[in-house]
């Protein structure tokens, strides 16, 4: 069972409109990130969301954070070719020897934006 | 800073060979792990460190070797390279910090191995 379900898999659209990526759980989470990677790179950390409801935004991004902790969503207005790319969410389980726990990652959803 | 470099970038090995990822961050950072990312399966983890001299599996330690002697470096060892370890593999580090709030993840640009 994965920890951390994304959705969708992958995502087409093209430049201009908005969408919305998902990042669902079980589990209730001290905190959560999210990472954008493109091809040939590494994941780049993009936000890390802490408190029940919270919303943060970089930009075009905004990022929330589930009242109960357990899942995440990002939106993207007005999408741009850059911003394609493999978007991947991260946490640890909260209360699980919290020290040492390391990231689980989600699968990531494949966004490709067309111009 | 150079931040944390992976070695090679490229690989191509027989089944059977052996070798070492070579991973190293300059950002004196405690926590260093490796995980391989695989088409439709994500960033898995393989084995991990919180520190010089301690090393913990991951979600798929198997066939694979770790050793943490100097916090800089964490090299991942294959004994006996088999197919299934075709995979683009990606070392990552961060400051152990406070871990109820996540620290942010640096990662390598990642090393791409292919087992004939």
């Amino acid at each position: 069972t994965q920890l951390l379900e994304q959705s969708p898999q992958f995502l087409s659209i093209q430049e201009g409109e908005n969408l919305t990526v998902y990042c669902n759980s079980s589990s209730v989470f001290s905190s959560l990130q999210w990472y954008r990677q493109e091809p040939g790179e590494g994941p780049v950390l993009l936000v890390t969301v802490v408190t029940g409801g919270e919303v943060k935004k970089l930009k075009r991004l905004t990022f929330q954070f589930g009242d109960a902790r357990k899942d995440s969503s990002l939106h993207i207005t007005a999408a741009q070719p850059g911003d394609t790319g493999l978007y991947l969410c991260a946490a640890a389980p909260r209360g699980e020897n919290s020290g040492n726990t390391p990231l689980v990652f989600g699968k990531g959803t494949r966004l490709s934006v067309i111009a | 800073n150079a931040g944390v470099t992976q070695t090679p970038k490229f690989q191509v090995l027989k089944t059977g060979q052996s070798m070492t990822l070579q991973c190293a961050q300059d950002m004196n950072h405690e926590y260093m792990s490796w995980y391989r990312q695989d088409p439709g399966m994500g960033l898995r983890l393989i084995h991990y460190s919180v520190g010089a001299g301690i090393t913990d599996q991951g979600e798929v330690p198997n066939g694979y070797n770790v050793s943490r002697s100097t916090t800089e470096d964490f090299p991942l060892r294959l004994l006996s390279a088999a197919p299934s370890q075709t995979s683009v593999y990606f070392c990552a580090s961060t400051s152990r910090g406070e871990w109820i709030i996540m620290e942010k993840l640096f990662f390598g640009s990642g090393t791409q191995l292919s087992v004939l």
